[in-house]
C-alpha cells in the first residue's frame, strides 16, 4: 500500500513565523501535491510538483512556497505564517498521468 | 474556470433509506470525474471515477452531460456510510478541483 506521511499532525506556529510542513511518499511517485482543507470551501490546491526540483502553482500559491529536492519528499513552507493560514493541510502523491491520488493524514495547523 | 458545486453541506438520512448527494460541474472539454470520501480518523481516499463504471460500497455515480451532474447514489444507506464526501473535477494531468463537500450522516 501506498504511504503519505506528513510528519506532524497538530501544529500551533506564532503570526511571522517560518513554517515547514514535510510530506513523504514511499511508492517513488512523480506527482505530489499540497492542499489545504477548510470547512465549507473543500480542497484547494496550493502547489504541485511533476519531479525533483520542478513546481506549479495551484490555484492558492499566495503566502507559501515548496521544495521538492528529493523525489520522495514535498515540503511546504509559509515563509511569514498569518492567522488566515490556520487550516487543515493535505499532501497527496499519485503514479503515472492521471492516477489516482494519494492522501496523507493531514496536518492540522493552528497560527496564533 | 473549472467548478465543481455541491449544493448541500450536509445530508442526514435514516439507515435503509436512498441516499443521493449531488454533485454538478462546469467544464469546457470532456470530464473526468471522481468521488472521494474521509470516513472519521481516516484518510481521504478515492472512493469511485465514472470512466471504471463501477459500483463500489454499494455506491453508483452516473455522468450526465446534458446535466453537467455526476450524482453518487446508493438505494439503502448503511451507518458505515457516514463521512465527508468530495466529488472532483481531473482539470489536467493529475490535478483535481474539489467541491466544498457534503456531510452524509446516516442515522439510526
Amino acid at each position: 500500500d501506498v504511504k503519505v506521511t506528513q510528519s506532524s499532525r497538530y501544529l500551533v506556529k506564532r503570526t511571522g513565523e517560518k513554517v515547514f510542513l514535510e510530506c513523504v511518499q514511499d511508492m517513488d511517485h512523480e506527482n505530489m501535491f499540497w492542499y489545504r482543507q477548510d470547512p465549507g470551501l473543500g480542497l484547494r490546491l496550493i502547489y504541485f510538483s511533476y519531479d525533483v526540483k520542478m513546481k506549479e502553482k495551484g490555484d492558492i500559491p499566495e503566502g507559501y512556497s515548496v521544495s521538492r529536492e528529493k523525489k520522495e519528499r514535498f515540503s511546504l513552507i509559509l515563509e511569514s505564517a498569518s492567522t488566515n493560514q490556520t487550516s487543515m493541510y493535505l499532501c497527496a502523491s499519485a503514479g503515472g498521468h492521471k492516477e489516482k491520488l494519494f492522501f496523507g493524514s493531514g496536518t492540522q495547523l493552528s497560527v496564533l | 474556470a473549472q467548478r465543481v458545486t455541491q449544493p448541500e453541506k450536509l445530508l442526514s438520512v435514516f439507515k435503509g433509506a436512498p441516499v443521493e448527494l449531488k454533485c454538478n460541474y462546469s467544464y469546457s472539454g470532456s470530464p473526468e470525474l471522481f468521488w472521494y470520501v474521509q470516513y472519521s480518523r481516516q484518510r481521504l481516499q478515492l472512493l469511485l471515477r465514472h470512466i471504471s463504471r463501477e459500483s463500489i460500497k454499494g455506491f453508483t455515480a452516473d455522468l450526465n452531460k446534458g446535466e453537467t451532474s455526476f450524482h453518487l447514489k446508493k438505494p439503502f444507506a448503511q451507518e458505515e456510510d457516514s463521512a465527508m464526501y468530495y466529488c472532483a473535477l481531473r482539470e489536467y494531468g493529475n490535478k483535481l478541483v474539489f467541491g466544498a463537500g457534503t456531510i452524509l450522516r446516516v442515522k439510526s
